[in-house]
């Protein structure tokens, strides 16, 4: 079975450019997040999709982040403009996610590395 | 607010030793779930191994399991017969819910494991 997919692996860009990430879940997978985990701490939860409709983005700076999940596959992040700031690991998870699972396991991607000069 | 708190910033151990990784987690939820997440210098979180709240015994998958301490509030991961593959950040978090449909985990700053051949 498949894994998560994203892309690109790496990505320098310089501040005030925008930038867009991809992500493809698992197969079957209703729910989807995206993480930003900056260096030396955990990630933390940026927006939730279920299908594709969003459960969660109280965490995602709407002035500058974007995200969609058109078709209730995959996704995609914007970030425009960006920010010194911004500089992190973009992580996608996806899961099975129904309400009658007892436990929610979430199954991450590579991640995308962002450095913005 | 839920929280996740890892001591350890570092750990060593031998090759072939065990060893445990500490995690304390505060919520005034009753329902919950606890993870552990490894992260390797390729940058992917894995999933090892799961905790629900409500779960009498501990946890156990292959060489991992997971102290489940309820009245102290820790859930310690423990790692048998270390191997060198097992050098990597590892991640404790928690999820609300009991995993339902949001299931949004709260991740610790996680522990640096090196193994020593």
């Amino acid at each position: 079975e498949a894994g998560v997919a994203q892309s690109p692996r790496y990505k320098i860009i310089e501040k005030r450019q925008s930038v867009a990430f991809w992500c493809n879940p698992i197969s079957g997978h209703a729910t989807l997040y995206w993480y930003q985990q900056i260096l030396g701490q955990g990630p933390k939860l940026l927006i939730q999709f279920q299908n594709n409709g969003v459960v969660d983005d109280s965490q995602l700076p709407k002035d500058r982040f974007s995200a969609e999940r058109l078709k209730g596959v995959d996704s995609t992040l914007k970030i425009q403009p960006a920010k010194l700031e911004d500089s992190a690991v973009y992580l996608c998870a996806s899961s099975l996610a129904g309400l009658m699972l007892a436990k929610n396991i979430q199954y991450f991607g590579a991640g995308t590395r962002l450095s913005v000069l | 607010a839920q929280k996740i708190t890892q001591t350890q910033p570092g750990m060593f151990v031998q090759e072939k030793e065990a060893v445990t990784l500490d995690c304390t987690y505060d919520t005034s939820d009753q329902s919950y779930g606890l993870f552990w997440y490894k992260q390797p210098s390729s940058g992917e979180m894995i999933f090892l191994i799961y905790q629900g709240s409500y779960d009498e015994q501990n946890a156990t998958e292959g060489r991992y399991s997971l102290n489940f301490q309820k009245a102290r509030k820790s859930a310690n991961l423990v790692i048998s017969a270390s191997q060198l593959g097992d050098s990597a950040m590892y991640f404790c978090a928690m999820s609300d819910n009991y995993g339902g449909s949001q299931g949004n985990l709260i991740f610790g700053k996680g522990t640096k494991l090196s193994v020593k051949p």
